[in-house]
């Protein structure tokens, strides 16, 4: 199975900073996910992030806001761009590993 | 369009009986069904999936689901509670055009009393 090691695993930041979460696979692939676990909320997924070519976003997720950067075919990077408090949320990476996903402990932001 | 649906925000059982964590899809063509458990702090940990075969699926800790394709379920299911289940519970289904893209349900919070 794959083993997904994400930095950092909390922050507290301030209104209107940027944070870049990094995702490090043990494991070369090439679709990786990036979800959002909003307080009490389930997940929703942000974007897919592929090797070679620009993310792909969800409804309601923009690049200028959540830029995504993959340069090999085992890590990749989420920045929260300007946060706000209602940025406050765990974020995932996921990674499709034979039929299963396997996900990152996750990164766990305050904005303040 | 895909969406899976867990009706129960919470449930509560006492320890030693039968756990029932109900999840019911919606997907146009195959389902790929999973379970997941958050613990809290602590990221996601996969239970089990269905892919295909058997309806009936045994996963970790005792956990098993089963697949009813007439009544969409995917019920997860635990013989005997323990005390150390209490946590959050998804379920997810899997797009088949991009695997490892999944729709998750809202989630469902389980409390084991002893």
């Amino acid at each position: 199975s794959a083993v997904i090691s994400q930095k950092p695993s909390r922050d507290i930041c301030q209104r209107g900073t940027s944070l870049t979460i990094q995702c490090q696979v043990d494991s070369q692939v090439t679709m990786m996910f990036w979800y959002r676990q909003q307080p009490g909320q389930s997940l929703t997924l942000i974007a897919t992030a592929n090797q070679g070519s620009e993310a792909t976003y969800e409804s309601g997720f923009v690049i200028d806001k959540f830029p995504i950067s993959r340069p090999n075919l085992t890590f990749s990077t989420l920045t929260v761009s300007n946060m706000s408090p209602e940025d406050s949320s765990i974020y995932l990476c996921s990674v499709p590993d034979g039929l299963e996903a396997f996900f990152g402990q996750g990164t766990r932001l305050t904005v303040v | 369009a895909q969406s899976v649906a867990q009706p129960e925000d919470q449930v509560n059982v006492a320890e030693g009986n039968p756990l029932t964590v109900k999840c019911t899809y919606s997907v146009s063509g195959n389902p790929y069904l999973f379970w997941y458990v958050q613990y809290p702090n602590r990221g996601l940990q996969f239970l089990l999936k269905y892919i295909t075969g058997d309806n009936l699926v045994k996963g970790s800790y005792g956990f098993e689901a089963e697949f009813n394709k007439s009544q969409t379920s995917f019920h997860l299911k635990k013989p005997s509670a323990l005390v150390s289940d209490s946590a959050l519970y998804f379920c997810a289904v899997g797009a088949t055009d991009s695997w490892g893209k999944l729709q998750f349900g809202a989630g469902t919070q389980v409390v084991v009393t002893p």
